[in-house]
């Protein structure tokens, strides 16, 4: 049970570049989210999901997409890189029902934009 | 979502208790506190939740006042391993509510 997992662990890119930050969980959780945390700051969510297929806008979703089409997989698209969007991105998902607000983090993709 | 305050750094040696206050003056009915512990260049980690009253595991204890308005995490005789920031959060629990992170609490445990 790995858990959480997101690749890459750290990625350079130039403006205007795009990518896609890869997070897989293997907990069969429904809830997942993207967070990204600039430095000295807490989190920020991007984009969150409550099941394959459905997908809901968080409190920082400009330049960024995502897409659900499995329960394990939640990739962060990033179609223009702009330096603004230098940060760490974490990923997170929570099962379904239970007595605990409970999220599980993964150990976060470092971005860089020059 | 319920704003929360908490300081935004702390002090300790090894070996005190440390107990960090949040307050949460416009807490919800339906709301649960929740606390996170962050370690540099890792994802934040659950500690502790709590509705009302006092909850304890082997990590920390977590006390809630009638109000609710306000909470203590305490963390029993800390080490240095304990220096991380710790967040504060307020919300429904349901994954339906994704988290809200403030700036938490940076507690640095000196030797």
């Amino acid at each position: 049970n790995a858990g959480v997992t997101q690749t890459p662990k750290f990625r350079i890119l130039k403006i205007g570049q795009s990518m896609t930050l890869q997070c897989t969980q293997d907990m069969n959780h429904n809830y997942m989210y993207w967070y990204r945390q600039d430095p000295g700051m807490g989190l920020k969510l991007i984009y969150y999901s409550v099941g394959a297929g459905i997908t809901d806008k968080g409190e920082v979703p400009n330049g960024y997409n995502v897409s659900r089409s499995t329960t394990e997989d939640f990739p962060l698209r990033l179609e223009l890189a702009a330096p603004s969007q230098t940060s760490v991105y974490f990923c997170a998902s929570r099962g379904w029902g239970g007595l605990e607000e409970t999220q599980y983090f993964g150990p976060g993709t470092r971005l860089l934009v020059l | 979502l319920a704003k929360t305050t908490q300081p935004i750094s702390m002090d300790s040696y090894e070996g005190q208790e440390v107990n960090i206050t949040c307050s949460h003056n416009n807490i919800a009915t339906n709301d649960y506190i929740t606390w996170y512990q962050q370690f540099p260049s890792q994802g934040p980690r659950f500690i502790i939740q709590g509705y009302k009253t006092k909850v304890t595991n082997e990590v920390a204890s977590l006390f809630i006042p009638a109000d609710r308005k306000s909470s203590t995490l305490s963390l029993p005789r800390v080490s240095l391993s304990d220096t991380a920031v710790y967040y504060c959060l307020v919300a429904l629990n349901s994954g339906n509510t994704p988290l809200v992170f403030g700036k938490g609490t940076r507690l640095s445990v000196i030797a």
